[in-house]
């Protein structure tokens, strides 16, 4: 099974600094990468899918970037309203419905300072 | 609009079994896969299992195979999870959501239900 680790497990910052968490795959995902964000006692949104296409909606100020192994998530600007868990999640298949499960990174919590 | 609505929770005892339940709307339901997604009490997301489109393909994650069986009606627009042999480390709120792509096209998950709660106590 493919292995996402996300770091940090934790920030906190202040409105309108830049913001990036990283997510590492133990092994190539060839950028099936998505990163969802999630509110307390919500459910998960997702913000970018292919680790960098932006989901319709979501406010340019979070991007996507990434390949291999290596992605990140970034805030450009953040805002009150980005307090929340961040999760990556790879769906990396060559085969779909089969052989490797889908994983999520452990979450990063972002708070407001 | 896209709605995904999960019942079926509650409480129940180890060893026994529970069905959840997924209802959809706001988009043609037969031509996407649905997944199946927990979350412990303050823990991260896990997935569960995906069923295919059509109901030919389910894949499960490892500690739920053998226990867990993902189905779905596409003439009721619902999903379902039969959950069996339930352990307390089984409690958790579980989330249905829908894989954005369209039939084989493997995509992320777009769009979540609110979740429904399982909590496995004695």
């Amino acid at each position: 099974d493919i292995q996402m680790t996300q770091s940090p497990s934790s920030l906190s910052a202040s409105v309108g600094d830049r913001v990036t968490i990283t997510c590492r795959a133990s092994q190539g995902i060839s950028n099936s990468l998505a990163w969802y964000q999630q509110k307390p006692g919500k459910a998960p949104k997702l913000l970018i899918y292919t680790a960098s296409r932006l989901e319709s909606g979501v406010p340019s100020r979070f991007s996507g970037s990434g390949s291999g192994t290596d992605y990140t998530l970034t805030i450009s600007s953040l805002q009150p309203e980005d307090s929340a868990t961040y999760y990556c999640q790879q769906y990396y298949t060559t085969q779909h419905y089969c052989c490797s499960p889908w994983t999520f990174g452990q979450g990063t919590k972002v708070e407001i300072k | 609009q896209v709605q995904l609505v999960e019942s079926g929770g509650g409480v129940v005892q180890p060893g026994r079994s529970l069905k959840l339940s997924c209802a959809a709307s706001g988009f043609t339901f037969s031509y996407y896969a649905i997944h199946w997604v927990r979350q412990s009490p303050g823990k991260g997301l896990e997935w569960v299992a995906v069923i295919s489109y059509d109901g030919v393909h389910e894949y499960y994650a490892d500690s739920m195979k053998g226990r867990f069986t993902i189905s779905r009606d596409n003439s009721k627009n619902s999903v379902y999870l039969q959950m069996s042999s339930l352990r307390p480390e089984d409690t958790a709120m579980y989330y249905c959501a829908r894989e954005g792509g369209e039939a084989f096209m493997v995509a992320p998950l777009d769009y979540w239900g609110q979740g429904t709660l399982v909590t496995v106590s004695s």
